[in-house]
């Protein structure tokens, strides 16, 4: 049974600092990773989709890398503002019309 | 083009009560998935439709919950004597197709509250 971990639960750094989220599953043998951003009270934003042929995905300033072998992705997010609070969820799909497996997010507070 | 949408956004009930939440996907979308989210935890897959057909239905908890899309858009997730341990956010998200290179977009949720 795939199982994905997030370290660390929680994370508070003053803003301007760059900063890695880590991810780590179980099953090497997935179809594609994903990051989302959830705010508070609210669904989840897509952030960036790795497929497994890939090794990492950017946009603007986040980048997410993925190593199927070892079970790991790292989201970097650089300079990092206030606005980029929230929750940073990452999620595996494991197979053709898989649903994805979530972990449990990293809780991401940025100070001004 | 509009996203995913759910109804309601939030809905509080008495235990023992039926609730209905709907999905709205995104057009086009033959894909349709449903998830719960309890405070603090990652969601967690409830069923999954292509089409019409419940393709997966694995993550239902038990027979009090059930979902239907009769014509291959709208979703409703259909929850029966409700329990306090049924509050959370049910989260729905529509892909183009079960292919797994396809993204999910997801919906704001409903908050459901069991009192």
């Amino acid at each position: 049974k795939q199982e994905v971990t997030q370290i660390p639960a929680a994370l508070s750094v003053p803003e301007g600092e760059n900063l890695v989220l880590n991810c780590s599953f179980t099953d090497s043998a997935i179809y594609n990773l994903q990051w989302f951003r959830q705010d508070p009270g609210k669904g989840l934003t897509s952030l960036l989709l790795i497929q497994s042929s890939q090794r990492e995905q950017t946009s603007g300033r986040l980048n997410a890398s993925l190593d199927k072998s070892s079970g790991r992705s790292t989201l970097y997010i650089a300079a990092s503002q206030p606005g980029d609070s929230a929750t940073y969820l990452c999620a595996v799909r494991i197979g053709y019309g898989q649903n994805f497996v979530f972990g449990p997010g990293t809780r991401l507070s940025v100070l001004p | 083009g509009a996203g995913v949408s759910q109804t309601p956004s939030n809905k509080v009930t008495e235990k023992g009560k039926y609730v209905e939440l709907r999905c709205d996907p995104i057009s086009g979308h033959t894909a349709l998935y449903w998830y719960r989210q309890s405070l603090g935890q990652g969601p967690e897959f409830l069923i999954y439709f292509q089409g019409t057909g419940a393709a997966d239905d694995s993550g239902l908890p038990n027979d009090r919950f059930f979902a239907v899309r009769p014509e291959g858009s709208v979703s409703t997730l259909k929850i029966q004597r409700t329990e306090r341990g049924d509050s959370a956010v049910y989260l729905c998200a529509s892909s183009q197709g079960l292919e797994g290179w396809n993204e999910q977009f997801f919906g704001p949720g409903t908050r459901l509250t069991v009192l």
